[in-house]
């Protein structure tokens, strides 16, 4: 069955503190492997995308990992501010169908 | 930039009630679908269309739940009678099978929808 799991579940961080999402899944066949934030109340939106071939990719201070032989991926934050506050899922794209395979999400919550 | 459109953002309604909620995807995408998000869980979608074709609607609560995409471009999804249960946001996606983008699938703000 495909699926795509995340954790933590939720997470807590002071602002300006590094931290690590992870990802894992087991979807087949793949054809990609996306992150999106969502604002709560708000449409998700696209931070990365990466494809078989790709183990690293970066938008600002977010940085993905691609493990594909694993089957995980991370999601690094750098430096977080008040505004990294959302909920961030992981995406795998079914290779095929293009179908959107989708964790059940991240909740972070970066404070002052 | 282009916008998937929802409306209304909000909606409040007693159980037994129906519902319904537009789409308008972005120009020229003709892959439509509407992802129904219980708080705290990733989307599951509830029905894709091609054009004005449904592709899947296999998750669909089709007692309850119906949609259509008449001219091929918004799109109508409709809840009756609405229960406790449906409470949830509605999310609509679109995107261009054209467009070599890894199939990137643009999401509306959502439709969150409380049932009372």
């Amino acid at each position: 069955k495909n699926q795509v799991e995340q954790s933590p579940q939720s997470l807590i961080i002071l602002e300006g503190k590094n931290c690590t999402l992870q990802c894992n899944y087991t979807v087949s066949p793949f054809s990609n492997l996306r992150w999106y934030k969502q604002d709560t109340g708000r449409g998700p939106v696209s931070l990365t995308i990466m494809t078989f071939s790709e183990n690293t990719k970066s938008n600002g201070r977010y940085t993905a990992t691609l493990d594909a032989d694993t089957k995980q991926s991370s999601l690094h934050i750098t430096a977080s501010q008040l505004s990294d506050s959302a909920s961030y899922i992981c995406v795998v794209v079914a290779g095929g169908t293009y179908k959107y395979i989708f964790g059940t999400g991240t909740r972070l919550k970066v404070l002052a | 930039e282009a916008e998937v459109a929802q409306s209304p953002r909000y909606k409040i309604t007693e159980k037994s009630q129906a519902v319904a909620f537009w789409c308008d995807p972005i120009s020229g995408h003709a892959t439509l679908y509407w992802y129904r998000q219980i708080l705290g869980q990733g989307p599951e979608l509830l029905v894709q269309f091609q054009d004005e074709s449904v592709v899947d609607d296999s998750q669909l609560p089709k007692d309850r739940f119906s949609a259509e995409r008449l001219k091929g471009v918004d799109s109508t999804l409709k809840i009756q009678p609405a229960e406790l249960g449906d409470s949830a946001m509605y999310l609509c996606a679109s995107r261009d099978p054209g467009l070599p983008s890894y199939n990137e699938q643009f999401f509306g703000p959502g439709t969150r929808l409380t049932v009372l």
